[in-house]
């Protein structure tokens, strides 16, 4: 079993709507929480960063940790085609630096 | 501008050719490391450099190198040993310092091919 799991997708929205992306998580250890978004032939570029539970907003991005279940959440409102990319969650554990990936999952947002 | 630098964008490998991608950073970050990415499988960890001089293998170190003699150079060897080297090779780099709250910010990869 993966130590991160993510819904690989695809996943197809129209413009405007809420998007909702999750991972899961197995190590109790992982303290720290990124979600990365990647855009096609590109390197993946840092959208949030949060630590321990709770939420964290940043525009239309809104990132939750939910650390009782093992669970995280990325939520966009009003999607952009913009928007359409890989989105990876990522994290790591108090002391060291490596992170664990999920496997991301592929957005599209259609005009 | 400030970031992490990889080159080329694109390579080839020839059969028992070793072949060797650059990543370099102006961030002044302590930390770099070097990812591959296939697809379905997310970003597994190669090679990871705290500080100069140092590195320590990943969950997939086989078949690759790396040197760190310099803060700011982090290169990957691809040798002939790894059988499946066709990926896209990302470098990372974060401020470490032994303050672990730093997060990695990445290069825009290298993809690798098989001629």
């Amino acid at each position: 079993q993966k130590e991160v799991e993510q819904d690989p997708g695809p996943l197809s929205v129209p413009e405007g709507a809420i998007v909702s992306l999750n991972c899961t998580y197995s190590n109790s250890a992982f303290q720290y929480f990124m979600w990365y978004r990647q855009y096609s032939r590109k390197g993946p570029e840092l959208l949030m960063y949060t630590y321990s539970s709770g939420n964290k907003e940043d525009g239309r991005f809104t990132a939750q940790v939910d650390k009782s279940s093992k669970y995280i959440s990325l939520f966009i409102r009003d999607s952009q085609p913009s928007d359409s990319a890989t989105y990876l969650c990522a994290m790591r554990e108090t002391s060291g630096s490596r992170l664990t990936f999920g496997e991301g999952t592929q957005l599209t947002v259609n005009p | 501008d400030g970031g992490i630098t990889q080159s080329p964008k694109y390579l080839f490998r020839k059969e028992g050719q070793n072949v060797t991608l650059s990543c370099e950073q102006n961030l002044n970050h302590d930390a770099m490391y070097w990812y591959r990415q296939d697809p379905g499988q997310g970003l597994r960890l190669i090679y990871y450099s705290q500080i100069v001089n140092d590195f320590q293998k990943g969950d997939i170190a086989e078949g690759y190198s790396v040197s760190r003699e310099k803060k700011e150079s982090f290169p990957l060897t691809v040798t002939s040993a790894q059988k499946n080297p066709t990926a896209f090779y990302l470098c990372a780099s974060s401020l470490d310092r032994g303050v672990s709250n730093q997060p990695q910010h990445f290069g825009d990869g290298t993809r690798l091919s098989i001629l």
